[in-house]
């Protein structure tokens, strides 16, 4: 079963450059998180969506945006990315919100 | 203040005993929480549940206090496949994680 995949597993970027992380769950989830983790914290919620079509703000959305066009798919874009993007990302789906969360693998982004 | 604060560890502790963590949630209408273990370089996985009658898991006891909006996890008999950062989450229409607390369990 494949559940949240979350491509590229890495890249390196360069300060200016503009990226697409990329997340699809095959769960048919409502509920969908992208989170970063920096080297020892926890993970701070970037954005959110409840359903296709609808999104919100997390804790950190600055220098990012998503989108929610189909339930599976979930992408987070980087416009100008800047040193301090530099984190492993995180996308994950629930059916409810209030129930289990189901995590992708990782993405580690950094940026030089 | 921060929505979700937890101990901040790390804990060492030897294998069989018995260790506490403990997390405070500022949002008095959240609505659900959890604890997630996350190995080193992985992803988070559920761990369990946190039910307001208390809950337990083999080893694993979860509480959860409204009116302090205090969340804990005990772990009994500690293994050395015990070693983990455990978060404590919290969810009110979003989805919100401590920073975590780092367990080494040693032999």
């Amino acid at each position: 079963n494949a559940g949240v995949t979350q491509t590229p597993k890495f890249r390196i970027l360069k300060i200016g450059q503009s990226m697409t992380l990329q997340c699809a769950q095959d769960m048919n989830h409502n509920y969908m998180y992208w989170y970063r983790q920096d080297p020892g914290m926890g993970l701070k919620l970037i954005y959110y969506s409840v359903g296709a079509g609808i999104t919100d703000k997390g804790e950190v959305p600055n220098g990012y945006n998503v989108s929610r066009s189909t339930t599976e798919d979930f992408p987070l874009r980087l416009e100008l990315a800047a040193p301090s993007q530099t984190s492993v990302y995180f996308c994950a789906s629930s059916p409810t919100g209030n129930t289990e969360a189901f995590f992708g693998q990782g993405t580690r982004l950094t940026v030089v | 203040r921060k929505e979700v604060e937890q101990d901040p560890g790390p804990f060492n502790v030897p294998e069989g005993a018995t260790v506490a963590f403990n997390c405070t949630y500022s949002n008095s209408a959240s609505q659900s929480f959890f604890w997630y273990r996350q190995d080193c370089r992985k992803e988070p996985k559920l761990l369990m549940s946190v039910y307001s009658s208390g809950n337990e898991d083999g080893r694993f006891t979860a509480q959860l206090n409204r009116a302090s909006q205090y969340i804990s996890l005990l772990i009994r008999d500690s293994k050395l496949s015990d070693s983990a950062t455990y978060l404590c989450v919290v969810f009110n229409n979003d989805m919100r994680f401590g920073a975590g607390t780092r367990l080494t369990v040693k032999p």
